[in-house]
């Protein structure tokens, strides 16, 4: 079946640092992709939606490229602020029914 | 301001227990998810439902009812409650599986 993978469980970074978490997938379909961010106390909400039409996405200082050939999609930022401590979720479509999770990357920016 | 809303905020209860969990979104959407959160699992879907009376079953349905009674509720039944499903729960609701998704603040549950 449809599945995601997270392996860095967990990152810490210093303020200015470049961030890359790596997500690998695998599915018999081209799904549209997902990375969530959740923050202390709160529901996950949307970062990023990158489907196959477009490959590649930017928001708030982030951006989420998606590699059908390695089956991946790596999430990156060049300069972390504390802020962005969080924890940050891989999901995939799964077939047009319904998003799967990844087991998520907690990332702690030191200051 | 569109919301997906869930009570209660924090639930304990007896193993053996019955216990009911409530979502309400007033996104007008017709997708709404149940999932769990646990420590080194992520985000697992129980139950989903596509509208009102549709219910679908997800990744870790074993001792989970659940129940669509409006476009705006869904409800997760634990019958019979045991301490492995002491976890944070997460009411969602979408436009589609591959729209965004709003999720609630969550509901922690205590099965002692």
């Amino acid at each position: 079946g449809d599945s995601v993978t997270q392996m860095q469980g967990q990152v810490t970074l210093s303020e200015d640092d470049f961030l890359f978490i790596n997500c690998t997938y695998s599915t018999t379909w081209y799904p549209t992709l997902f990375w969530y961010v959740q923050y202390p106390g709160e529901g996950p909400q949307l970062l990023l939606k990158v489907t196959t039409a477009n490959n590649k996405g930017i928001s708030r200082g982030f951006e989420a490229t998606y590699d059908k050939g390695t089956t991946s999609f790596h999430l990156q930022k060049a300069s972390v602020q504390e802020s962005d401590s969080a924890v940050y979720y891989c999901v995939l479509e799964c077939s047009g029914t319904y998003q799967r999770f990844g087991t998520g990357t907690k990332l702690q920016v030191v200051p | 301001e569109a919301a997906v809303t869930q009570s209660p905020r924090n639930k304990v209860t007896v193993t053996g227990g019955n216990v009911t969990l409530s979502c309400r979104q007033t996104n007008s959407h017709n997708y709404m998810y149940w999932y769990r959160q646990d420590t080194g699992h992520g985000l697992r879907l129980i139950h989903y439902s596509y509208g009102a009376g549709n219910l679908q079953i997800g990744d870790v349905p074993d001792g989970y009812k659940a129940t669509r009674t409006t476009q705006e509720d869904f409800f997760l039944l634990l019958e019979l409650a045991s301490p492995s499903q002491t976890s944070l729960y997460f009411c969602a609701s979408s436009d589609a599986a591959n729209s965004d998704y709003t999720f609630g603040s969550g509901t922690r549950l205590l099965v002692i």
